[in-house]
């Protein structure tokens, strides 16, 4: 149980185009989703908290306007990064949280390489 | 406010030998605790996690973790170190009640040599 898939594996694209990844909880349903961007050899940069029906709730220092996200179902959300350029090429990452709010547990996707030419 | 110390970016090991990676931790209220496992170009595997009953938590693949509350500690272990235990391992912290988001170490890329 609790298995995240993540859609496209592995992207290419050109620079000032726009790629849409998405986020699926398999086996159960999730309310929140979270987004994250890994940098080689780093750690998990939380990028932004994805509610179902809600706005999603972005960090500090990322913008909202370049990389959209949408949670329009109990098992799905987007993330688009919008008018890409080379410094978006990373490793991005979703998680879905299952339980109530005395689980707390990610259940983490297969993760996203974006790279921008 | 919550953070994450792991101590030691690569640690390594001789198969069969005594894996301990180690990981403490900062938290205003009771946290949540966990392991995530990553191998190359791959998403988290949730090892373990710490939910506040038992302080010595069992895993997958041999692993367990003990909560230390008095030393902020949850260092993770494993008896015998297996080729394909080599990957990089993140700690991660949330507050305990409620929901929170998670705090990430830094990592630790655990190698080992046959």
């Amino acid at each position: 149980g609790a298995v995240v898939s993540q859609h496209p594996s592995r992207v290419i694209c050109k620079s000032g185009t726009s790629v849409k990844i998405e986020c699926r909880s398999l086996d159960f349903q999730a309310t929140t989703m979270f987004w994250y961007r890994q940098f080689p050899k780093q750690s998990l940069m939380l990028m932004a908290t994805s509610n179902e029906g809600s706005k999603a709730t972005y960090e500090q220092g990322v913008e909202k306007d370049k990389f959209l996200i949408n949670h329009a179902s109990l098992t799905l959300s987007t993330l688009t990064v919008t008018s890409a350029h080379p410094e978006d090429s990373s490793f991005y990452i979703c998680s879905a949280r299952q339980g109530a709010a005395g689980e707390n547990t990610q259940y983490f996707g297969p993760g996203t390489r974006l790279t921008v030419l | 406010a919550q953070s994450v110390t792991q101590l030691g970016s690569h640690v390594s090991v001789s198969e069969g030998a005594l894996v301990l990676l180690r990981c403490n931790y900062s938290s205003s209220v009771p946290p949540y605790l966990f392991w995530y496992v990553q191998y190359p170009n791959q998403g988290l595997q949730l090892l373990l996690k710490y939910t506040s009953a038992a302080t010595l938590v069992k895993g997958i693949n041999g692993f367990e973790a003990e909560f230390k509350k008095s030393e902020t500690s949850f260092h993770l272990t494993k008896p015998s170190a297996h080729m394909s235990d080599a990957a990089e391992y993140f700690c991660a912290v949330s507050e305990g009640s409620g929901y929170s988001t998670l705090t990430f170490g830094k990592g630790t890329m655990l190698l080992v040599s046959p």
